[in-house]
């Protein structure tokens, strides 16, 4: 079964520092990853797609990359704003189990005005 | 919000009472997904849908059940409600299979 885990779990920066988010999952085997974004009792919000046989998603201040060998994705941010505190999740898509997106438990972040 | 409305938004039951929570999509998406997600556990799949009539379990399906009887709209029912349920609830829906746009959560609490 696929695995996903993301750390830090919680992360504190001050305003317009350059971040980076980690999400690793254990089987390889996977036909995307997908970053969302969670503010505290709405729902996700997606923010990029990667697909397996891509390296990186960029859109206006986040760029996603993803080493499929290495079982990493990461999430950069330039740049922070406090608007951008929230939690951010990844989830991948495995090709041994169709249909089924595997989740992390997400980081949350909080950038300090 | 990619045109998903989940209803109702909060919910709180009794113990061994059925609950039946609604997904409607206006996007015309073949796929459609309910997942619980809880502290520490992140969101898990309980059930989805590959198209009307089709349904299949995800990995914490037991105690669940589900319907689809239109492209809009999905289903989850809890046959007899239990204090494990108590979660927040998401409907998701996917063109493809590739990619998941989220609804907004239904809070049941089971009291």
């Amino acid at each position: 079964k696929q695995e996903v885990t993301q750390i830090p779990a919680a992360l504190s920066v001050p305003e317009g520092e350059n971040l980076v988010l980690n999400c690793s999952f254990t089987d390889s085997a996977i036909y995307n990853l997908q970053w969302f974004r969670q503010d505290p009792g709405k729902g996700l919000t997606s923010l990029l797609l990667i697909q397996s046989s891509q390296r990186e998603q960029t859109s206006g201040r986040l760029n996603a990359s993803l080493d499929k060998s290495s079982g990493r994705s990461t999430l950069y941010i330039a740049a922070s704003q406090p608007g951008d505190s929230a939690t951010y999740l990844c989830a991948v898509l495995s090709t041994d189990t169709g249909n089924q997106f595997y989740f992390g438990t997400g980081t949350s972040l909080t950038v300090i005005p | 919000d990619a045109g998903i409305t989940q209803s109702p938004r909060h919910k709180v039951t009794e113990t061994g009472t059925p609950v039946t929570l609604r997904c409607h999509q206006t996007e015309n998406h073949r796929y459609m997904y309910w997942y619980r997600q809880d502290p520490g556990h992140g969101l898990r799949l309980i059930h989805y849908s590959y198209g009307v009539k089709d349904t299949d379990k995800g990995e914490v399906s037991d105690g669940y059940s589900v319907s689809r009887s239109k492209t809009e709209d999905f289903l989850l029912t809890l046959e007899s409600a239990t204090s494990s349920q108590t979660s927040v609830y998401f409907c998701a829906i996917s063109r493809t299979g590739n990619e998941a746009f989220f609804g907004q959560g239904t809070r049941l609490t089971v009291v």
